[in-house]
């Protein structure tokens, strides 16, 4: 089936320090969206990315797309407190609807 | 508020009763979809509307599960005979047609079946 893999699980690093989760699929995807969830929130939709080799910021968040289409990323710089909670990439493979990765869950060391 | 609504947002229920979620979603998406969440995990897709017509259902979704959007405006989702494996969050999301716009989440609804 479409799956999309997410990788790490869980990222322990101490605030100031740079954060980065992976998301791959073995599948083009048409598209794919990044979303954040707060411990016992609901996921905030972060970012979407659509064509090939895109790079997105926003602020100290940097989002990129693979060439391929297969993979994607989301970098943080300077990690802060309010950074905490769990990155999730959500792929859309040309149907209508989103795959949801497993999540990268961040946590900061003040 | 006009985000995405959902009630309730707890529901304990003994194995074998049925429950039904609402969820509201902003009013100008005519898009909705069911999730479900377990701990650890992503969103895992359930069910989706565009307007009042169910469009897909995701594979796992048992026949205990049916899901309704009447007017095209709020959804509903019932599970028949809970089981313990029925245990999670359900979330709801809206959006525009279309497989490029954002989904927005509902705060779910967190079943727990004794």
């Amino acid at each position: 089936g479409q799956q999309v893999m997410q990788i790490p699980q869980y990222q322990h690093v101490q605030e100031g320090e740079d954060f980065t989760t992976y998301c791959n699929s073995s599948t083009t995807l048409s598209n794919i969206q990044w979303y954040k969830q707060r411990p016992g929130g609901h996921p905030v939709f972060l970012i979407q990315l659509v064509k090939s080799g895109e790079v997105k910021k926003q602020k100290r968040l940097t989002f990129q797309f693979g060439e391929a289409k297969k993979n994607s990323s989301l970098h943080i710089t300077a990690t802060q407190t309010t950074d905490v909670g769990t990155y999730f990439c959500a792929a859309n493979f040309g149907n209508e609807k989103l795959t949801f990765g497993t999540g990268t869950r961040l946590t900061i060391i003040p | 508020d006009t985000g995405v609504s959902q009630d309730p947002r707890h529901k304990i229920t003994k194995r074998g009763q049925n429950v039904t979620f609402r969820c509201d979603p902003i009013s100008e998406h005519n898009r909705l979809y069911w999730y479900r969440q377990t701990l650890g995990q992503g969103p895992e897709f359930l069910t989706y509307f565009q307007n009042e017509a169910q469009l897909e259902k995701s594979r796992l979704l048992s026949d205990r599960f049916s899901a309704e959007r009447p007017k095209g405006s709020f959804s509903t989702l019932e599970i028949q005979r809970t089981e313990q494996g029925d245990s999670a969050m359900y979330l709801c999301a809206s959006s525009v047609s279309g497989t490029l716009y954002e989904q927005y989440f509902g705060p779910g609804t967190r079943l727990t079946v004794t």
